[in-house]
């Protein structure tokens, strides 16, 4: 089935610090989503993507579409404590189907 | 964004007896939800893919008698978990389809998930 490569596992960082995940994938993806997960809760959407090439903000956070559709990369600017918690990469490959998730960046801030 | 809910948030029950959790998009129609189980420090595992009005298709090895799950409106999924045994404690959580942009921008918003102690 459809994996997708999601790095670093874990990252330890100073507030203030900017962070960079990315995803890859062996197939190709019409959608890409990033989610946050605090625990306790379900994951947050924070940024779509549905083009090719397609570069997106939110707030802080940038993320880009592979142009091969292969790939995408989270980035967080100048991070701060609440930005703990375990980033998600999802793909998407049809509309109605069923995402495939990476396995998860777990990202620390410290004050 | 739009908006899932999940009710209860979190419940404890007796080896033996059955749950139920019940989905919601409170400000959308999906046509398609799906139920996830999460492990500590685990992704997300898909259990099944339910589709309103229509039998639900479970994932490879997940008992379809055992987790029922009914999409009866197209806010309102529920997942039955029969006969509940301490193995099936977890953390289920839902998530809903939505195609709010139009036809090639459908994204997937999750409800905050249920937390379930079988004793």
């Amino acid at each position: 089935g459809q994996q997708l490569n999601q790095s670093p596992q874990s990252m330890f960082i100073q507030e203030g610090e900017d962070v960079s995940m990315n995803c890859t994938s062996s197939s190709i993806f019409n959608t890409w989503l990033w989610y946050k997960q605090e625990p306790g809760e379900g994951p947050v959407l924070l940024i779509a993507l549905y083009k090719a090439g397609e570069l997106t903000s939110n707030g802080r956070l940038t993320a880009q579409f592979g142009i091969t559709r292969k790939d995408s990369f989270l980035n967080i600017s100048a991070s701060i404590p609440s930005d703990v918690g375990i980033y998600f990469c999802a793909g998407l490959e049809t509309s109605g189907s069923r995402l495939t998730f990476g396995e998860g960046t777990q990202l620390t801030v410290n004050p | 964004g739009a908006v899932v809910s999940q009710h209860p948030s979190w419940v404890i029950c007796k080896s033996g007896t059955s749950v139920k959790i019940e989905c919601r998009s409170l400000d959308f129609q999906a046509t398609t939800m799906f139920w996830y189980r999460q492990f500590p420090k685990q992704s997300l595992m898909l259990m099944a893919t339910s589709n309103e009005g229509s039998k639900a298709t479970y994932e490879q090895g997940v008992e379809k008698d055992k987790f029922l799950i009914n999409h009866a409106s197209l806010t309102l999924s529920t997942l039955t978990v029969t006969s509940a045994h301490p193995e099936d404690s977890s953390f289920y959580i839902c998530s809903a389809s939505s195609l709010g942009e139009g036809l090639g921008r459908e994204t997937q918003y999750f409800g905050p998930g249920t937390r379930l102690l079988v004793l």
